[in-house]
């Protein structure tokens, strides 16, 4: 079955913290793995894709095949940072995205 | 960038009554348009996907003549939500893909939140 677990429904830290927000997946072949942010009364945006290799706002995450992980982590938090993040999965042929449950991450002054 | 428009952006309406919700691409041909629905302090669960000219492709456990979907135009979908009952209040998002791969970037809407009394 393909699925995406975020165990963290709330991840709390302080401003310069490192934050890492979990996700993981299940997914016969090659993953496409995408993580998105929501902030405050906006719209879900795309953060990053592992495909592109990118860092984004100072966030990275890296495809572990054999942990079946692709964990968001930043050195260190911003107060800005505060948001919803959701962790994505690409199947089938039609561009379909599979999201996890999300994780609230809020950062403290 | 690609922006992506709904409306209404929220709505209420009777028991029984049919509501529509439009999804539009504002600067991009969307050939893809994804219909999602959000349960508060839940996941996106995709509802159904639609591509310009065809029938719309419902996941499982999504009844299409409850959620009719239409996709007439690159730049619109729309989304009816027949006889609604309280139980399909929700948070509605589309999203629309303007390319070809399995790749491309989806473009979210704002959300309608529709409430039927």
């Amino acid at each position: 079955a393909q699925r995406v677990t975020q165990p963290e429904k709330l991840l709390s830290v302080f401003k310069g913290a490192p934050v890492e927000l979990k996700c993981n997946y299940s997914y016969s072949g090659s993953p496409e793995l995408f993580w998105y942010v929501q902030y405050s009364r906006q719209r879900l945006q795309l953060l990053l894709r592992h495909i592109s290799r990118e860092s984004i706002k100072g966030f990275t995450a890296d495809l572990n095949k054999g942990e079946t992980s692709f964990h968001l982590k930043k050195p260190f938090a911003q107060e800005e940072d505060s948001a919803m993040y959701y962790c994505a999965l690409l199947s089938g042929g039609y561009n379909k995205l599979i999201f996890g449950a999300g994780t609230r991450l809020a950062v403290h002054p | 960038g690609a922006v992506v428009s709904q409306h209404p952006s929220w709505v209420i309406c009777k028991s029984g009554t049919s509501v529509k919700i439009e999804c539009r691409s504002l600067d991009f041909q969307a050939t893809t348009m994804f219909w999602y629905r959000q349960f508060p302090k839940q996941s996106l669960m995709l509802m159904a996907t639609s591509n310009e000219g065809s029938k719309a492709t419902y996941e499982q456990g999504v009844e299409k003549d409850k959620f009719l979907i239409n996709h007439a135009s690159l730049t619109l979908s729309t989304l009816t939500v027949t006889s609604a009952h309280p139980e399909d209040s929700s948070f509605y998002i589309c999203s629309a893909s303007g390319g070809r791969t399995r790749t491309d970037t989806q473009y979210f809407g704002p959300g309608t939140r529709l409430t039927v009394l």
